[in-house]
């Protein structure tokens, strides 16, 4: 009964490069969530989406953040032209209608 | 103010110690209440989830919702080493599929 699954674990770009994360729901979750956080700091919301959709993307960046949960696949947290600031670690939860959110071991992405 | 606030500790109690971790809030319409225990850099994991006021026990821990003081607590009896990690306090509002508001963490030491 595998849980969330997230990869890569460690990511390294360098300033303007993309990164791409990726996150695996656990079995028979729907409900896919992105949270950022930064050191020393609690988590911060970002994204919720569904198959296809997005519900609340509230907390996201106004630019070069995007979220997608396709109909096939796992789903992805893309940030183009990446600066130092998004150096944090990246943690992907996901959620049925029943349960609350569990948590994946997060992906840390470091930008030099 | 921040929705939610956490005293960020750290606290440091002795093996067999009770320990009791609080947050407080200021948004009513919080229904769901969360407790995640995180080891360095990995992720949340979910220790206890409590709908609305009251009490709920699960072994050694006891969680405390009092929703007219707007105070949740998380009781941690006889305290082990394994259980030297932070503690976030996490709610939502009306259903369990809302975006989790998460306190900043209370890193707990337990020394032998």
């Amino acid at each position: 009964n595998a849980g969330v699954m997230q990869n890569p674990r460690h990511l390294v770009r360098r300033r303007g490069q993309e990164a791409r994360l990726r996150c695996s729901p656990m079995k028979g979750h729907s409900h896919v969530y992105w949270y950022r956080q930064l050191p020393e700091e609690g988590l911060k919301f970002m994204v919720y989406l569904q198959k296809e959709n997005i519900i609340d993307e509230s907390g996201m960046p106004k630019e070069r953040f995007s979220a997608e949960f396709p109909k096939e696949g796992p789903s992805i947290l893309r940030i183009q032209q990446v600066v130092r600031g998004d150096s944090a670690a990246y943690f992907c939860a996901s959620s049925s209608y029943q349960e609350t959110q569990y948590f994946g071991p997060g992906t840390r992405l470091l930008v030099l | 103010q921040k929705e939610v606030e956490q005293d960020p500790g750290p606290l440091s109690v002795p093996e067999g110690a009770i320990v009791s971790l609080n947050c407080t809030y200021s948004n009513s319409a919080f229904q769901y209440f969360m407790w995640y225990r995180q080891y360095s850099r990995k992720g949340p994991e979910l220790l206890m989830y409590t709908y609305s006021s009251g009490n709920k026990e699960d072994g050694r821990f006891t969680a405390q919702v009092d929703k007219s003081s707007k105070y949740i607590s998380l009781f941690i009896r006889d305290s082990q080493p394994s259980d030297s990690a932070t503690y976030l306090c996490a709610m939502s509002g009306a259903t369990n599929t809302d975006k989790l508001i998460f306190g900043t963490g209370t890193r707990l030491q337990v020394f032998p």
